[in-house]
């Protein structure tokens, strides 16, 4: 089927630490993926951080990127040098135009320590 | 952006009890969705909607009714609440033809 794995947290990091939180796809029916990061911060719903929709595309977004990578069925979120500001909860994720629904991964919980 | 309020933001409930939780959005978006999020398991689809009085089945619907009466508004039904339904429930919408979806700040549930 369709799902998302990525890295179990919590994720715990020294401010100005660099970041990455691992993602890898299953997309048995959707032929083109579009792939997403969304935050959620702490009190606050989901949001966007990034998408990419073609393979072979880098989205960046508040400092994050994260690669779409067809051969490996990847999408790892990056940061060169996080802030306290940025723990919150990282969820990866996977659609298409044509499907009525994301499929989610679990989420994993970032601390920035100070 | 759109706009998509929850209500209420936290419920206490006993077993057996009912309860109904309230999804709001204001710009229009045809789809409208109820998420469970719990530790270990990210979240997982409830019920989904495209539009008014349409329901569609999602991964994890037993215990759940939900209805949707205008394009703004999505209820989601527990008739018979049990301590397995305690968990963090999201409310989120999108249009037509995007594949961004826009979320509440979610609804803290707690049955007793």
């Amino acid at each position: 089927g369709d799902s998302v794995t990525q890295t179990e947290g919590p994720v715990t990091v020294s401010e100005s630490e660099s970041l990455i939180i691992n993602c890898t796809y299953s997309a048995t029916s959707i032929a083109y993926p579009n792939l997403f990061w969304y935050v959620r911060y702490p009190g606050e719903g989901l949001q966007l951080l990034l998408k990419v929709i073609t393979a072979g595309q880098k989205g960046s977004s508040r400092g994050f990127e994260a690669t779409y990578n067809k051969e490996t069925t990847s999408f790892h979120l990056q940061k060169a040098s996080v802030q306290e500001s940025d723990s919150a909860v990282y969820y990866c994720a996977l659609g298409a135009h044509s499907n009525n629904r994301i499929f989610f991964g679990d989420g994993t919980q970032l601390v920035v320590k100070p | 952006e759109a706009a998509v309020t929850q209500s209420p933001r936290n419920k206490v409930t006993v077993t057996g009890g009912n309860v109904t939780l309230s999804c709001r959005q204001t710009n229009s978006h045809n789809y409208m969705y109820w998420y469970r999020q719990d530790t270990g398991h990210g979240l997982r689809l409830i019920h989904y909607s495209y539009g008014a009085g349409n329901l569609q089945i999602g991964d994890v619907p037993d215990g759940y009714k939900a209805t949707r009466t205008t394009q703004e508004d999505f209820f989601l039904l527990l008739e018979l609440a049990s301590p397995s339904q305690t968990s963090l429930y999201f409310c989120a919408s999108r249009d037509w033809g995007e594949d961004t979806q826009y979320f509440g700040p979610g609804t803290r549930l707690l049955v007793l």
